[in-house]
């Protein structure tokens, strides 16, 4: 079965300073691999997603993620961290393409609180 | 482009009594999904449709959720009888298709459903 672990609940970062918000996977062949953002009372809004090519991934607001095989991994990162960055970043993967469904499992979420 | 619309934005009810959600996907989007997230978790599929018909509701209490999407467009998710342990917020999601490369998903900005 797919699953996906983010093994942080919280992240703290001061305002300028780089940020990574972790993301493990388990999944039987390639991966699909996404990441949102919420913010309070909002919908989840895409940022980026890993399908295939470069394991370097770049999405919105200045986000890129990094995809790992040998790890397992799908970290999310920004070179410099912005106040409004504040919200809960989930992680996601999905069948690869020809599954029956490409429903999202959605790991538990990490709250980034970038301090001024 | 409009986004995926959801009503009503809030809901309290008593245990035991009935509600209902509804989601308009965004126009020509084929499959419509509803999430649950309860506070602290990731949002958890209930059911997925592809047009008017159903994809996956594996993870559904059918004793007391239903869902249906008529004419293949807007949906209802109706919780009867209610009980403290559904609160949470209700996500709707719509793509172009189910299986299908990377098609993304968009998210309504769901109902928070309070149970008391």
């Amino acid at each position: 079965a797919q699953s996906v672990a983010q093994p942080e609940d919280q992240v703290n970062v001061a305002e300028g300073n780089p940020l990574t918000v972790k993301c493990t996977y388990s999944v039987s062949g390639n991966p699909y691999l996404f990441w949102y953002v919420q913010y309070p009372n909002r919908g989840l809004q895409f940022l980026l997603k890993y399908i295939t090519g470069d394991n370097l991934v770049k999405g919105s607001y200045g986000f890129e993620a990094e995809f790992n095989k040998s790890q397992t991994s799908f970290h999310l990162k920004k070179p410099s961290a912005l106040v409004s960055d504040s919200a809960l970043y989930f992680c996601a993967v999905r069948e690869p393409y020809g599954g029956a469904t490409n429903k999202l499992i959605f790991g538990t979420g990490t709250l980034l609180a970038v301090q001024p | 482009e409009a986004g995926v619309a959801q009503s009503p934005r809030y809901k309290i009810i008593e245990k035991r009594q009935s509600v209902a959600f509804w989601c308009n996907p965004i126009s020509g989007h084929a499959t419509l999904y509803w999430y649950q997230q309860i506070l602290g978790q990731g949002p958890k599929l209930l059911i997925q449709f592809q047009n008017n018909g159903v994809v996956d509701d594996s993870q559904l209490p059918k004793d007391r959720f239903s869902a249906e999407r008529l004419k293949g467009v807007d949906s209802t998710l109706k919780i009867q009888p209610a009980k403290l342990e559904d609160s949470a917020v209700y996500l709707c999601a719509s793509s172009l298709a189910t299986g299908s490369g990377n098609y993304g998903y968009t998210f309504g900005s769901g109902t928070r459903l309070t149970v008391v």
